[in-house]
């Protein structure tokens, strides 16, 4: 079975300042990963994808996340925060099953 | 190229009516997927279709709940009759054929219900 744990319902930053919301991950098949945004009233888009090619992956908005095996992670940074950044942020994984399962969400705030 | 697009994007209505979402993927993507967001939570599955077969519907509540997908396109969600609980976010996502792409689903912008 196939899970994701996300660490922290809410995170505040201040604008400039270093994102980072993590994601763990449980799969007992080489997993696809996924990260989520979501602006209020809308639905959900793509920020990036690993897909085992390379363990760092870039993304739109100059989010990256980084896919660690070892530790089972798969958290999103950003170097520094910007106003229109806030929005919920969802980590996904997927299988050869097709569905994606998704972590409950970290709504990011972020201070002026 | 036009992206996944759900209607209606908002309903209110009292509990016991009967309510349905049509939902219209991307051009081309076989696959079919219907999540609830509840407020505050990740989207679950609902059902997923591949073409007009319903692959996977273990987390559809049946007594209320149905869907379909004539004609491996469009599809409808419909719930009947509502419940207070059924207040919620209804996603719906297409992808490329399952073993196609890399599992990344498109989402439209989802159907708010609330139910009175």
């Amino acid at each position: 079975a196939q899970s994701v744990t996300q660490l922290g319902s809410h995170v505040s930053v201040s604008e400039g300042a270093l994102v980072l919301l993590r994601c763990n991950y449980s799969s007992s098949v080489p997993p696809y990963l996924f990260w989520y945004v979501q602006y209020p009233n809308q639905g959900l888009q793509l920020l990036l994808k690993y897909t085992s090619a390379a363990t760092l992956v870039k993304g739109i908005n100059g989010f990256e996340a980084e896919f660690k095996k070892s530790e089972t992670s798969f958290h999103l940074t950003k170097p520094s925060a910007h106003m229109s950044d806030a929005a919920e942020y969802f980590c996904a994984v997927g299988g050869s099953q097709g569905n994606l399962i998704f972590g409950k969400g970290t709504k990011l705030s972020v201070k002026p | 190229e036009a992206g996944v697009v759900q209607s209606p994007r908002y309903k209110i209505i009292e509990k016991k009516q009967p309510v349905a979402f049509w939902c219209n993927p991307i051009s081309g993507h076989n696959t079919l997927y219907w999540y609830l967001q509840n407020l505050g939570q990740g989207p679950e599955l609902l059902i997923r279709y591949e073409n007009e077969e319903a692959v996977d519907d273990s987390q559809l509540p049946k007594d209320r709940f149905s869907a379909e997908r004539l004609k491996g396109v469009d599809s409808t969600l419909k719930i009947q009759p509502a419940e207070l609980g059924d207040s919620a976010v209804y996603l719906c996502a297409s992808s490329p054929r399952l073993g196609e792409g890399t599992g990344e689903l498109f989402f439209g912008e989802g159907s708010r219900l609330t139910v009175l």
